[in-house]
């Protein structure tokens, strides 16, 4: 069964820095890996994903790596802003059957970017 | 609509209440998937659609949970003799195809609270 970690579970850090979030899967038979960002009391906003076959996307200022072979993904967000501040969740998509074609979620990082 | 729609946004019943959470997801989009999240929790698997059919159902906590989508587009989640730990936030999720490659687009959520 897939399960996913994620590293730190909280973070705090003064506005200006670059941070990375980090998150682990056991099975590295994956299709893909996306990470979400979920603001309080909202619902999820995608901001990578990363095919199997990819080592990395970048979007702005975040840029998400994949190393699918020791099951490792991080992501990078330079020169952090308060309006970062929020959970940022990491999934993975599995093979076929057993729950395996959703989603398996990480618990998440909760980033918080001091002005 | 442009993106994935969920009504209601709250739901509050009382133990022992029957309720039903629609999903309305992006126009065209032949998979669609259920999930529910706890409070400090990533959003964990419930069910998966292809088209009208349950293709994966494997992440339904008990038989109280049932879920439709008879035409294809609109799904239903069912929930009957509500109890208080079937209390979080319900996400539907649609993607365009059901390859393993295909990015899954979040509703808002329904947030269910049972007294």
């Amino acid at each position: 069964k897939q399960e996913v970690t994620q590293i730190p579970a909280a973070l705090s850090v003064p506005e200006g820095e670059n941070l990375v979030l980090n998150c682990s899967f056991t099975d590295s038979a994956i299709y893909n890996l996306q990470w979400f960002r979920q603001d309080p009391g909202k619902g999820l906003t995608s901001l990578l994903l990363i095919q199997s076959s990819q080592r990395e996307q970048t979007s702005g200022r975040l840029n998400a790596s994949l190393d699918k072979s020791s099951g490792r993904s991080t992501l990078y967000i330079a020169a952090s802003q308060p309006g970062d501040s929020a959970t940022y969740l990491c999934a993975v998509r599995s093979g076929s059957g057993g729950g395996a074609d959703g989603l398996t979620f990480g618990k998440g990082t909760h980033l918080i970017i001091q002005p | 609509g442009a993106g994935v729609s969920q009504t209601p946004s709250n739901k509050v019943t009382e133990k022992g209440k029957y309720v039903e959470l629609r999903c309305d997801p992006i126009s065209g989009h032949t998979a669609l998937y259920w999930y529910r999240q706890s409070l400090g929790q990533g959003p964990e698997f419930l069910i998966y659609f292809q088209g009208t059919g349950a293709a994966d159902d494997s992440g339904l906590p008990n038989d109280r949970f049932f879920a439709v989508r008879p035409e294809g587009s609109v799904s239903t989640l069912k929930i009957q003799r509500t109890e208080r730990g079937d209390s979080a936030v319900y996400l539907c999720a649609s993607s365009k195809g059901w390859r393993g490659t295909d990015t899954q687009y979040f509703g808002p959520g329904t947030r269910l609270t049972v007294l």
